[in-house]
């Protein structure tokens, strides 16, 4: 199992600002992803957060917007840039232990921007 | 494509009742399939895990059930209590990658 710390558990930011969400694992993992879920909705995966390289995003999510470092198996950040309304929504960081499939999530960041 | 299906949308039941929660996926090729347990404006708790070679999973009052061959899983809840309300989602992990895909939940509300 995984015990995921993720930091801050909620913002009020204004708009074209920019939030850093911080994802801390207990033990190392394999796979870290970024996720997001606006109101009422599913998560959507945001990117792959790769150790030592650059995340890989999805379709619809660029790097300027959602910077994503990882610089070693157990931490990654987030970051939200030059924020919106729209960017309102619950960030969630996953994680896939070693020798494990099994997949944890932290509590999320749950943003509102004014 | 795999896509994943959750029925109902949404279910309110008394307490005390014994209840299915379905999910269907139209790719068998899957590496395993979680439920995960979402309370509101929260992160998710993770309830079973059913690998692709199972056939169920037990933890206290519920189980999970998967049959890969019709691409469905089941989540029953004994003795359904007030505390059980959340939303319950369901994630296939395809067998070629660690991305899971999810259903669009199913919210349940069990009145005392």
């Amino acid at each position: 199992s995984a015990v995921i710390s993720q930091k801050p558990s909620r913002d009020i930011c204004q708009r074209g600002t920019s939030l850093t969400i911080q994802c801390q694992v207990d033990s190392q993992v394999t796979m870290m992803f970024w996720y997001r879920q606006q109101p009422g909705q599913s998560l959507t995966l945001i990117a792959t957060a790769n150790q030592g390289s650059e995340a890989t995003y999805e379709s619809g999510f660029v790097i300027d917007k959602f910077p994503i470092s990882r610089p070693n198996l157990t931490f990654s950040t987030l970051t939200v840039s030059n924020m919106s309304p729209e960017d309102s929504s619950i960030y969630l960081c996953s994680v896939v232990p070693v020798r494990d499939t099994e997949a944890f999530f932290g509590q999320g960041t749950r943003l509102t921007v004014v | 494509k795999q896509e994943v299906t959750q029925i109902p949308a949404a279910l309110s039941v008394p307490e005390g009742e014994n209840l299915v929660l379905n999910c269907s996926f139209t790719d068998s090729a899957i590496y395993n399939l979680q439920w995960f347990r979402q309370d509101p404006g929260k992160g998710l708790t993770s309830l079973l895990l059913i690998q692709s070679s199972q056939r169920e999973q037990t933890s206290g009052r519920l189980n999970a059930s998967l049959d890969k061959s019709s691409g469905r899983s089941t989540l029953y809840i004994a003795a359904s209590q007030p505390g059980d309300s959340a939303t319950y989602l369901c994630a296939v992990r395809p067998s070629s990658n660690y991305q899971l895909i999810w259903g669009a939940g199913t919210k349940l509300i069990i009145k005392p």
